[in-house]
């Protein structure tokens, strides 16, 4: 069964610094990519998805991944961060053969202090 | 507006009395489903439903059932909750096309407490 793995538990970091946050998965096949964001109190919204083609791909709010195929990795990236990115984030992935089930990882929650 | 509703968004029950959580979406998707989150374990799916009558297991379903009798209502029932189903819950949607993956939409969760 496919799995999903987020290195970092909690992570805090000042604003203006850089965020990183890792992803891995463990299927050979066929995946869809996602990146998701909880806000505080709030459900679920899409950042950011990687299908196919350029494997740098750009989401809402200035955070882009990159998918690394040989790595099985999907890290998320911000180069300059706000306070207002305080949230939970989670990696999930599709194998193409799923149809539409999510896998997720166990979420990073992100602390930002101004 | 195109969303999906849940009720209840709180719910604080005591173990053994039947409960159901509703789920509902106006966008004419097929394929519905429903996960808990808990901590340091992401969402895990519990029960998905890829049309009207066509329910199966997710990851978790023990304790759980479902049922899609109308496309838009996908509720999940615990028949006789217990501590560990102290969670919060999130119903999905989206359209079902069995060659591609198409994009789910969640519902804003049901935070859910058995004494």
């Amino acid at each position: 069964a496919q799995s999903v793995s987020q290195h970092n538990h909690h992570v805090i970091l000042s604003e203006a610094a850089s965020l990183e946050l890792g992803c891995n998965y463990s299927y050979g096949g066929t995946v869809n990519l996602f990146w998701y964001v909880q806000y505080p109190g709030q459900h679920l919204q899409l950042l950011l998805k990687y299908f196919s083609g350029d494997p740098l791909v750009k989401g809402i709010k200035g955070f882009e991944a990159e998918f690394i195929k040989s790595k099985f990795s999907f890290n998320l990236r911000k180069p300059s961060v706000q306070w207002s990115d305080t949230a939970e984030y989670f990696c999930a992935v599709n194998a193409g053969a799923a149809g539409n089930k999510l896998t997720f990882g166990g979420g990073t929650r992100v602390l930002v202090k101004p | 507006e195109a969303q999906v509703t849940q009720n209840p968004r709180y719910l604080i029950t005591v173990t053994g009395k039947k409960l159901t959580v509703t789920c509902s979406q106006n966008m004419n998707h097929e394929y519905m489903s429903w996960y808990r989150q808990d901590p340091g374990l992401g969402l895990r799916q519990i029960y998905y439903s890829m049309n009207v009558e066509v329910t199966d297991k997710g990851d978790v379903p023990e304790g759980y059932k479902v049922s899609r009798k109308e496309k838009r209502n996908f509720p999940l029932i615990l028949e006789s909750p217990s501590p560990n189903q102290t969670s919060l819950y999130f119903c999905a949607s989206s359209l079902f096309r069995a060659s591609s993956y198409n994009e789910q939409f969640f519902g804003p969760g049901t935070r859910l407490t058995v004494l």
